[in-house]
């Protein structure tokens, strides 16, 4: 069965800290997908990566990074000299290859409150 | 871009009512979902579709039913409203290859 854990409910930082979000996920393939999502307070929930499970490479846009580790099934997100505008909830996902129809199965979520 | 648009932003029902919401994109996507979020919980899918008339129970399709009468439009169905269904729900829709999903803004129903 498929599983995304975040461990983390909450975390305060103030601003221009570096932060990570925790993800831990499980699954019985061998190949799936893993996402990150932003959900603001507007609510909508918006797209920040995926990464398929034969793609270990690390990833850098801007101020995001993922470090993607199948060794320990973690797909962590990180925010280097965080921001206001970062404050959201972040969910990771988990999709299946085989499974029909690109359904995912969602983390709890994370709130990230940033500080000025 | 991709705009997947909900009926209403918020909506109030009395318990024992028949409640619609409705989801609407306009990518020609194939798959839509219905997610219910809660606090601590995440997303839970209720239902999925991947055609037009087809329908796929989600993890928690209790006291919900959809309809797909056409490709763009996706409708959540809650027959009988009880005030365990006081939640967030949010549509989504993807291409069958894709895996990614785009969301709409959200419908937060409160059941009295």
């Amino acid at each position: 069965a498929q599983k995304v854990t975040q461990a983390q409910t909450e975390i305060s930082v103030v601003e221009k800290e570096d932060v990570t979000l925790d993800c831990v996920y499980e699954t019985r393939d061998t190949t799936y997908y893993l996402f990150w999502y932003k959900q603001p307070p507007s609510g909508e929930l918006v797209f920040l990566i995926r990464r398929n499970s034969f793609d270990e490479q690390n990833e850098i846009s801007g101020r995001y990074s993922w470090n993607f580790q199948k060794s320990t099934s973690s797909f962590n997100f990180t925010i280097t000299a965080s921001q206001v505008v970062d404050s959201a909830v972040y969910f990771c996902a988990l999709s299946e290859a085989q499974e029909y129809g690109n359904k995912l199965v969602f983390g709890a979520g994370t709130i990230l409150r940033v500080k000025s | 871009d991709v705009k997947v648009t909900q009926s209403s932003r918020y909506l109030v029902k009395r318990t024992g009512e028949k409640v619609f919401l409705e989801c609407v994109q306009d990518m020609d996507h194939e798959n839509m979902f219905w997610y219910r979020q809660d606090p601590g919980l995440g997303l839970r899918l209720i239902y999925f579709s991947y055609d037009v008339k087809m329908k796929e129970k989600g993890d928690i399709p209790e006291g919900y039913s959809v309809s797909r009468e056409k490709k763009e439009r996706f409708s959540l169905i809650l027959e009988s409203a009880s005030t365990n269904q006081t939640s967030m729900y949010l549509c989504a829709s993807s291409l069958p290859s894709s895996k990614e999903q785009y969301f709409g803004p959200g419908t937060r129903l409160t059941v009295t």
